[in-house]
């Protein structure tokens, strides 16, 4: 089944403790994109990748990092998680080009206290 | 800086019935808009997507409609039924890339047996 998979979908945390959440898909899909999702604020995109070992900033990259090794994983880093962190993370891919539909991941619900 | 806005936030409809979701968006420049649908505790999926140079899409009982000059999208669903109950998100993007999407809050429909 073609799907994009996040691990784990639900995390607790306290401030200042490295965290990784990851995200991987098996339709070898170029492209792969995290956001956030916030109450009055909408999904705001964080990180994407265009391909492997190109990645770029979004709208809100502050306090994170990605990586992007393989073509399937694309893992967020947050090396210092802070409480306006906590949100709900959503991961997507699709082929390269823009005329692609996206395929979301389930999410991840974060918090940080 | 690109805004979306979605219009209704909410709307509950009894089954049948036909409606439409309005989605405007500040900066006509776009290279495509994309209609997604969000139900609770799962991730995204794509609904419809227009081209900038395209009037509309059609789905099945969905049909998307773009006047780009006027920076307006409208989601008409024929024939409302109980299972179409979630939240709609329209999202645009400007490059051709497709790489940067920006989203608008939602309209988060009801649809009442």
């Amino acid at each position: 089944e073609a799907q994009v998979t996040q691990n784990p979908r639900y995390l607790i945390t306290v401030t200042g403790k490295k965290l990784t959440v990851t995200c991987s898909q098996n339709m070898n899909h170029e492209y792969m994109s995290w956001y956030r999702q916030d109450p009055g604020l909408g999904l705001r995109q964080i990180y994407y990748s265009m391909n492997v070992e190109v990645t770029d900033k979004g709208d809100v990259p502050e306090g994170y990092k990605v990586s992007r090794k393989e073509k399937r994983n694309f893992p967020l880093i947050l090396e210092s998680p802070s409480p306006n962190q906590t949100s709900l993370y959503f991961c997507a891919s699709r082929l390269a080009g823009a005329l692609y539909e996206q395929y979301f991941g389930p999410g991840t619900r974060l918090t940080v206290t | 800086k690109q805004e979306v806005t979605q219009i209704p936030a909410a709307l509950s409809v009894p089954e049948g019935e036909n409606l439409v979701l309005n989605c405007s968006f500040t900066d006509s420049a776009i290279y495509n808009l994309q209609w997604f649908r969000q139900d609770p505790g799962k991730g995204l999926t794509s609904l419809l997507l227009i081209q900038s140079s395209q009037r509309e899409q059609t789905s099945g009982r969905l049909n998307a409609s773009l006047d780009k000059s006027s920076g307006r999208s409208t989601l008409y669903i024929a024939a409302s039924q109980p299972g179409d109950s979630a939240t709609y998100l329209c999202a645009v993007c400007k490059e051709t890339s497709g790489s940067r999407l920006t989203f608008g809050e939602g309209t988060q429909l009801t649809v009442n047996p």
